[in-house]
């Protein structure tokens, strides 16, 4: 159980395109959804907190306007990256927590994104 | 803010040898998790720890969550090849997001 999955693996776009990843909870009602970055070598970095119908929390640092999230139900949780630039290219994590198992968070397999 | 000290950074061991990780903060934290990661994947979870002292076992890895609430360890008997990734450790308190140490690179001889 507590699968997590993302789509697409892997996405290439050019420069000023926007770019959707999504992500869903197989088997478990996700009351809460993360989104995270990470850059080669280094540690999982925040970007926003989602709950179900509720707008996202922006970690600081993070433009609202250019990933916009998205939880339109207890199983999805969509991020769009707008008019993506190179330096959006980075591997985007998704998580997910069970209202049930309250402090166990699962994670995606994520999603590779290269801006050309 | 809340920062987590893992430690070793990596570790290149041979196969059949134990390994051990842990993880401190200067705050405490009423939930440790532990996750590996290998390359090109998202984060699988290990072990969750939800009290304090607690020592819980997964097949071939133990962790335990400090009296303290500040600290945890995780330990790997009889290390595999399959066991390279990179672990993190991470700490929540009552709810709230998330706190990842940097990780932990292990490799290993066969």
């Amino acid at each position: 159980g507590a699968v997590v999955s993302q789509h697409p693996s892997w996405v290439i776009c050019k420069s000023g395109t926007s770019v959707k990843i999504e992500c869903r909870s197989l088997d478990f009602q996700a009351t809460t959804m993360f989104w995270y970055r990470q850059f080669p070598k280094q540690s999982l970095m925040l970007m926003a907190t989602s709950n179900e119908g509720s707008k996202a929390t922006y970690e600081q640092g993070v433009e609202k306007d250019k990933f916009l999230i998205n939880h339109a139900s207890l199983t999805l949780s969509t991020l769009t990256v707008t008019s993506a630039h190179p330096e959006d290219s980075s591997f985007y994590i998704c998580s997910a927590r069970s209202g049930s198992k309250f402090y166990e968070q699962y994670f995606g397999p994520g999603t590779r994104l290269t801006v050309t | 803010g809340q920062q987590l000290n893992q430690s070793p950074q990596s570790m290149f061991i041979q196969e059949g040898e134990d390994v051990s990780m842990n993880c401190t903060s200067s705050s405490i934290f009423n939930t440790w998790l532990w996750y590996k990661q290998d390359p090109g994947e998202g984060p699988v979870l290990l072990i969750a720890l939800y009290k304090a002292g607690e020592l819980t076992s997964n097949g071939r890895l133990t962790a335990q969550f400090g009296i303290t609430r500040k600290d945890s360890f995780l330990n790997i008997s009889a290390s595999i090849p399959s066991d390279v990734g990179i672990y993190f450790c991470a700490g929540q308190l009552f709810g709230n997001k998330l706190v990842f140490g940097a990780g932990t690179i292990l490799r290993v001889k066969s």
